[in-house]
Protein backbone atom coordinates (compact mmCIF):
# COMPACT_ATOMS: atom_id res chain seq x y z
CA UNK A 1 0.00 0.00 0.00
CA UNK A 2 1.19 3.59 -0.93
CA UNK A 3 2.38 5.58 1.63
CA UNK A 4 3.31 9.34 1.20
CA UNK A 5 4.93 11.31 3.95
CA UNK A 6 5.91 14.94 4.16
CA UNK A 7 8.96 16.68 6.57
CA UNK A 8 8.45 18.72 8.65
CA UNK A 9 4.73 18.88 9.09
CA UNK A 10 5.11 22.67 10.20
CA UNK A 11 7.18 25.04 8.93
CA UNK A 12 8.16 29.07 9.59
CA UNK A 13 10.76 31.32 8.10
CA UNK A 14 11.73 35.09 7.43
CA UNK A 15 10.29 36.57 4.08
CA UNK A 16 13.35 36.37 1.53
CA UNK A 17 14.42 32.58 2.51
CA UNK A 18 14.86 29.96 0.17
CA UNK A 19 13.85 26.82 1.71
CA UNK A 20 12.58 23.29 0.95
CA UNK A 21 9.43 20.88 1.46
CA UNK A 22 10.68 17.21 1.23
CA UNK A 23 7.83 14.27 0.17
CA UNK A 24 8.93 10.49 0.67
CA UNK A 25 6.92 7.92 -0.75
CA UNK A 26 6.71 3.61 -0.04
CA UNK A 27 6.37 2.17 -3.84
CA UNK A 28 8.37 4.04 -6.64
CA UNK A 29 6.11 2.37 -9.31
CA UNK A 30 4.47 6.02 -9.55
CA UNK A 31 2.98 7.43 -12.82
CA UNK A 32 3.43 11.04 -11.80
CA UNK A 33 3.42 13.50 -8.63
CA UNK A 34 1.72 16.32 -8.11
CA UNK A 35 2.37 19.64 -5.48
CA UNK A 36 -0.57 21.46 -4.59
CA UNK A 37 -1.46 24.24 -2.52
CA UNK A 38 -3.93 24.49 0.13
CA UNK A 39 -5.06 27.24 1.56
CA UNK A 40 -8.11 27.59 4.30
CA UNK A 41 -11.72 27.82 2.40
CA UNK A 42 -10.45 28.07 -1.23
CA UNK A 43 -9.44 24.10 -1.74
CA UNK A 44 -6.41 22.73 -3.12
CA UNK A 45 -4.55 24.42 -6.30
CA UNK A 46 -2.30 22.33 -8.30
CA UNK A 47 1.52 24.41 -8.45
CA UNK A 48 3.61 20.99 -10.40
CA UNK A 49 2.99 18.20 -11.70
CA UNK A 50 6.28 15.91 -12.62
CA UNK A 51 6.04 12.71 -14.94
CA UNK A 52 7.42 9.53 -13.62
CA UNK A 53 10.01 9.94 -16.63
CA UNK A 54 11.32 13.57 -15.02
CA UNK A 55 13.13 14.70 -13.10
CA UNK A 56 12.26 18.53 -12.31
CA UNK A 57 9.59 20.39 -13.53
CA UNK A 58 9.98 24.59 -12.61
CA UNK A 59 7.21 27.36 -12.27
CA UNK A 60 8.38 30.86 -11.69
CA UNK A 61 10.09 30.48 -7.80
CA UNK A 62 8.71 26.91 -7.28
CA UNK A 63 11.17 23.83 -8.62
CA UNK A 64 10.10 20.74 -7.97
CA UNK A 65 12.39 17.17 -8.05
CA UNK A 66 11.43 13.63 -9.00
CA UNK A 67 13.57 10.78 -7.71
CA UNK A 68 11.96 8.07 -8.02
CA UNK A 69 14.45 5.24 -7.67
CA UNK A 70 14.61 6.43 -4.27
CA UNK A 71 10.73 7.38 -3.55
CA UNK A 72 11.65 11.31 -2.93
CA UNK A 73 10.09 14.75 -4.17
CA UNK A 74 11.37 18.00 -3.03
CA UNK A 75 9.24 21.37 -3.76
CA UNK A 76 12.36 24.10 -4.01
CA UNK A 77 10.47 28.08 -3.24
CA UNK A 78 12.81 30.51 -4.03
CA UNK A 79 12.21 33.72 -2.48
CA UNK A 80 9.80 33.36 -0.66
CA UNK A 81 6.73 35.60 -0.02
CA UNK A 82 4.64 35.81 3.19
CA UNK A 83 1.53 35.31 0.04
CA UNK A 84 3.40 31.60 0.10
CA UNK A 85 1.80 31.13 3.00
CA UNK A 86 -0.36 27.93 3.09
CA UNK A 87 -0.24 24.20 3.29
CA UNK A 88 1.78 22.38 1.10
CA UNK A 89 0.26 18.83 -0.18
CA UNK A 90 2.21 15.92 -1.92
CA UNK A 91 0.54 13.76 -3.80
CA UNK A 92 1.55 10.64 -6.20
CA UNK A 93 -0.82 9.06 -8.53
CA UNK A 94 -0.36 5.10 -8.56
CA UNK A 95 0.82 3.66 -12.09
CA UNK A 96 -2.42 2.06 -13.67
CA UNK A 97 -4.76 3.83 -11.46
CA UNK A 98 -6.67 7.33 -11.36
CA UNK A 99 -6.21 7.88 -7.76
CA UNK A 100 -4.14 10.03 -5.55
CA UNK A 101 -2.37 9.41 -2.56
CA UNK A 102 -2.05 11.81 -0.24
CA UNK A 103 1.12 12.78 2.37
CA UNK A 104 -0.32 15.13 5.52
CA UNK A 105 1.46 18.37 3.97
CA UNK A 106 3.82 21.02 5.47
CA UNK A 107 1.94 24.17 6.27
CA UNK A 108 4.63 26.93 5.91
CA UNK A 109 4.10 30.53 7.45
CA UNK A 110 6.17 32.53 5.50
CA UNK A 111 6.86 36.29 8.29
CA UNK A 112 7.45 39.48 6.88
CA UNK B 1 -7.79 23.73 -16.68
CA UNK B 2 -11.32 22.61 -15.00
CA UNK B 3 -13.06 24.93 -13.13
CA UNK B 4 -15.14 22.85 -10.05
CA UNK B 5 -18.39 24.37 -8.34
CA UNK B 6 -19.10 22.84 -4.93
CA UNK B 7 -21.89 23.61 -2.70
CA UNK B 8 -22.27 24.41 0.26
CA UNK B 9 -19.15 25.69 1.11
CA UNK B 10 -19.98 24.92 4.66
CA UNK B 11 -22.88 23.36 6.80
CA UNK B 12 -23.11 22.62 10.60
CA UNK B 13 -26.04 19.49 10.90
CA UNK B 14 -27.37 17.91 13.83
CA UNK B 15 -26.67 13.75 14.36
CA UNK B 16 -28.50 11.70 12.36
CA UNK B 17 -29.64 13.47 9.87
CA UNK B 18 -27.67 13.52 5.89
CA UNK B 19 -25.99 16.31 3.99
CA UNK B 20 -25.98 16.13 0.34
CA UNK B 21 -23.12 17.80 -1.15
CA UNK B 22 -22.91 19.22 -4.87
CA UNK B 23 -19.82 19.35 -7.45
CA UNK B 24 -20.27 20.87 -10.62
CA UNK B 25 -17.31 20.77 -13.71
CA UNK B 26 -17.18 23.21 -16.10
CA UNK B 27 -16.23 20.85 -18.54
CA UNK B 28 -17.23 17.02 -19.59
CA UNK B 29 -14.96 14.53 -17.53
CA UNK B 30 -15.34 10.59 -17.28
CA UNK B 31 -14.37 10.60 -13.81
CA UNK B 32 -15.09 12.59 -10.70
CA UNK B 33 -13.52 12.04 -7.56
CA UNK B 34 -14.67 12.46 -4.15
CA UNK B 35 -12.08 12.85 -0.44
CA UNK B 36 -11.98 13.42 2.88
CA UNK B 37 -9.59 15.53 4.77
CA UNK B 38 -10.09 15.14 8.35
CA UNK B 39 -8.81 17.34 11.09
CA UNK B 40 -5.04 17.38 10.76
CA UNK B 41 -5.05 14.30 8.46
CA UNK B 42 -4.60 14.13 5.03
CA UNK B 43 -6.99 13.69 1.94
CA UNK B 44 -8.23 10.25 1.54
CA UNK B 45 -10.10 9.01 -1.38
CA UNK B 46 -13.86 8.55 -0.49
CA UNK B 47 -15.12 7.06 -4.39
CA UNK B 48 -14.54 7.45 -7.97
CA UNK B 49 -17.89 8.26 -9.90
CA UNK B 50 -18.77 7.30 -13.15
CA UNK B 51 -21.26 8.57 -15.09
CA UNK B 52 -23.36 5.85 -15.89
CA UNK B 53 -22.29 3.09 -13.36
CA UNK B 54 -21.86 2.98 -9.62
CA UNK B 55 -19.30 4.15 -7.75
CA UNK B 56 -16.33 2.70 -6.92
CA UNK B 57 -15.99 2.72 -3.11
CA UNK B 58 -12.17 2.30 -1.61
CA UNK B 59 -11.80 0.53 1.64
CA UNK B 60 -13.45 1.76 4.63
CA UNK B 61 -16.16 3.60 2.84
CA UNK B 62 -19.53 2.00 2.20
CA UNK B 63 -22.23 3.33 -0.26
CA UNK B 64 -25.06 3.33 2.84
CA UNK B 65 -23.47 5.64 4.66
CA UNK B 66 -21.94 8.03 1.43
CA UNK B 67 -24.71 7.13 -1.61
CA UNK B 68 -22.90 9.22 -4.82
CA UNK B 69 -24.55 9.99 -7.99
CA UNK B 70 -23.47 10.96 -10.99
CA UNK B 71 -26.39 11.52 -13.31
CA UNK B 72 -24.27 13.31 -16.58
CA UNK B 73 -20.46 13.75 -17.25
CA UNK B 74 -20.63 17.24 -15.27
CA UNK B 75 -22.31 16.77 -12.08
CA UNK B 76 -22.10 14.22 -9.12
CA UNK B 77 -23.29 14.54 -5.61
CA UNK B 78 -22.16 13.21 -2.07
CA UNK B 79 -24.45 12.34 0.36
CA UNK B 80 -23.26 12.24 3.83
CA UNK B 81 -25.95 10.00 5.66
CA UNK B 82 -26.75 9.73 9.49
CA UNK B 83 -23.84 11.75 10.36
CA UNK B 84 -22.02 11.38 13.55
CA UNK B 85 -19.21 13.77 15.36
CA UNK B 86 -16.73 11.64 13.65
CA UNK B 87 -18.47 12.88 10.23
CA UNK B 88 -16.76 16.35 11.07
CA UNK B 89 -14.54 16.66 7.84
CA UNK B 90 -13.74 18.98 4.66
CA UNK B 91 -15.45 17.06 1.83
CA UNK B 92 -14.10 17.94 -1.54
CA UNK B 93 -14.62 16.76 -4.89
CA UNK B 94 -12.02 16.62 -8.16
CA UNK B 95 -12.02 15.89 -12.00
CA UNK B 96 -8.71 15.86 -14.07
CA UNK B 97 -8.42 18.57 -16.81
CA UNK B 98 -5.67 18.72 -19.44
CA UNK B 99 -2.01 17.71 -18.79
CA UNK B 100 -3.27 14.86 -16.23
CA UNK B 101 -3.71 17.35 -13.54
CA UNK B 102 -5.90 17.04 -11.03
CA UNK B 103 -8.62 19.95 -10.18
CA UNK B 104 -10.28 20.31 -7.17
CA UNK B 105 -13.16 22.25 -5.79
CA UNK B 106 -13.05 24.68 -2.83
CA UNK B 107 -14.46 21.95 -0.39
CA UNK B 108 -17.35 21.55 1.99
CA UNK B 109 -16.37 22.36 5.54
CA UNK B 110 -18.95 19.93 7.68
CA UNK B 111 -19.46 19.88 11.52
CA UNK B 112 -21.56 17.51 13.11
CA UNK B 113 -23.03 18.26 16.54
Amino acid sequence: KQEVTQIPAALSVPEGENLVLNCSFTDSAIYNLQWFRQDPGKGLTSLLLIQSSQREQTSGRLNASLDKSSGRSTLYIAASQPGDSATYLCAVNQGGSEKLVFGKGTKLTVNP
Amino acid sequence: SAVISQKPSRDICQRGTSLTIQCQVDSQVTMMFWYRQQPGQSLTLIATANQGSEATYESGFVIDKFPISRPNLTFSTLTVSNMSPEDSSIYLCSAYGQGNIQYFGAGTRLSVL
